[in-house]
């Protein structure tokens, strides 16, 4: 079946530190998804990607849809405390009966030190 | 984000109690979700609702009962649960049609439920 593997799977860095995970998929995806959750709360949508090769950025967040269209990439610059969380990637899960699903990658936790 | 609203926010309850946790969305979507997070593991998608209409059962014991009365509700009806069933427990929404790009899932902030 589908897999996304994450990397790393947790990060402790200094505030001001720029960070990069990573995202990989056994099949091609149309669409990478890159969301953040705080703790207490659910996960919420950072960037969208839709096209191979696609960069977009989200003011600090920068995300890349790999050209082999089975990568993604999240960078961070400057850090801050409330950076603190767990980022999951996510793409489109194929086959089934069913419309929207999605495949989770396991997360990275992101820890920043004042 | 207000956009899925779930309740309650906690939930403690033995083993042969009968409970069930809410989703409402606000966005207009016509596929629902449930999802399990436990710690350290990923998500663990349960059942899918696309147009009112069960479409998945990720293999999910029957202890475990979803419903979904509309487009805009979900409920999950939990009865004799067992301890390793505490978790978090996420609703997700999501517009669905063929042949349009994926649209992005939107959660709640979910149910932290503890078995006793």
């Amino acid at each position: 079946g589908q897999q996304l593997n994450q990397s790393p799977q947790s990060m402790f860095i200094q505030e001001g530190e720029d960070v990069s995970m990573n995202c990989t998929s056994s099949s091609i995806f149309n669409t990478w998804l890159w969301y953040k959750q705080d703790p207490g709360e659910g996960p919420v949508l950072l960037i969208a990607l839709y096209k191979a090769g696609e960069l977009t950025s989200n003011g600090r967040l920068t995300a890349q849809f790999g050209t082999t269209r089975k990568d993604s990439f999240l960078n961070i610059s400057a850090s801050i405390p409330s950076d603190v969380g767990i980022y999951f990637c996510a793409g489109p899960f194929a086959g089934g009966t069913s419309y929207g699903k999605l495949t989770f990658g396991q997360g990275t936790i992101l820890t920043v030190h004042p | 984000e207000t956009g899925v609203t779930q309740t309650p926010r906690h939930l403690v309850m033995g083993m042969t109690n009968k409970k069930s946790l809410k989703c409402e969305q606000h966005l207009g979507h016509n596929a629902m979700y449930w999802y399990k997070q436990s710690a350290k593991k990923p998500l663990e998608l349960m059942f899918v609702y696309n147009f009112k209409e069960q479409t998945e059962n990720n293999s999910v014991p029957s202890r475990f009962s979803p419903e979904c009365p509309n487009s805009s509700h979900l409920f999950l009806h939990l009865h004799t649960l067992q301890p390793e069933d505490s978790a978090l427990y996420l609703c997700a929404s999501s517009q669905v049609s063929r042949g349009t790009l994926h649209q992005p899932q939107h959660f709640g902030d979910g149910t932290r439920l503890s078995i006793l």
